[in-house]
């Protein structure tokens, strides 16, 4: 598609459920992204991927937090007992090779961890 | 301190105003600038993207980048109600760190008619 699809637009989870949020990039990107914007404007850098491969994960919180590009799937980004800090808004993102600052962003999954 | 520092404002504005935008950083391993623009509810989008020193135009738009003193701005000209949003700057190292940017807080402007 010309866009980055992500679903579920919104998410309620019980403390200590598991969260599972999906994102199909734009066809033709091999760069997918997810960042995490809490309190409105302070975005984290998660995890990144390079087709099906992990690029970069110095931002995961490894303990409950993992991610997977899989070929013909969309990607995921799945958290296991989640707490109430997980609250946020999580966007997937995602790239062609070229300008490593140009990121077509979806319109994001927002979590809410009651 | 913050890597990369942004005044959040709320920054109000009439229509037609100049408005400037201002973004400080400390790591100098930063190349790529950008700056991106988020509506409400929205996901971040690219408004400008330059990696080296002096200005960039695009259309009512101007990034200015000064590495030297790690200061950018962007400025906005015969600003519009559509203006309205909440611009944010970004960094990148390049490299192994593709795609991996520093966002500062966000600058929530409003222009109003």
């Amino acid at each position: 598609g010309e866009e980055v699809a992500q679903t579920p637009k919104h998410l309620v989870r019980g403390e200590g459920q598991k969260a599972k949020l999906y994102c199909a990039p734009i066809k033709g990107h091999s760069y997918v992204f997810w960042y995490q914007q809490v309190l409105k404007n302070e975005f984290k850098f998660l995890i990144s991927f390079q087709n099906e491969n992990v690029f970069d994960e110095t931002g995961m919180p490894k303990e409950r937090f993992s991610a997977k590009c899989l070929p013909n799937s969309p990607c995921s980004l799945e958290i296991q007992a989640t707490k109430l800090e997980d609250s946020a808004v999580y966007f997937c993102a995602s790239s062609h090779t070229g300008n490593p600052g140009e990121l077509f962003f979806g319109e994001g999954s927002r979590l809410t961890v009651l | 301190q913050k890597e990369v520092e942004q005044d959040p404002g709320p920054l109000s504005v009439p229509e037609g105003a100049i408005v400037s935008l201002n973004c400080t950083y400390s790591n100098s391993a930063f190349q790529y600038f950008m700056w991106y623009r988020q509506y409400s509810r929205k996901g971040p989008e690219l408004l400008m993207y330059t990696y080296s020193s002096g200005n960039k135009e695009d259309g009512r738009f101007t990034a200015q980048v000064d590495k030297s003193s790690k200061y950018i701005s962007l400025f906005i000209r015969d600003s519009q109600p559509s203006d309205s949003a909440t611009y944010l700057c970004a960094r990148n190292a390049g490299g192994t760190s593709y795609g991996k940017l520093t966002f500062g807080q966000g600058t929530i402007l409003t222009v109003h008619p």
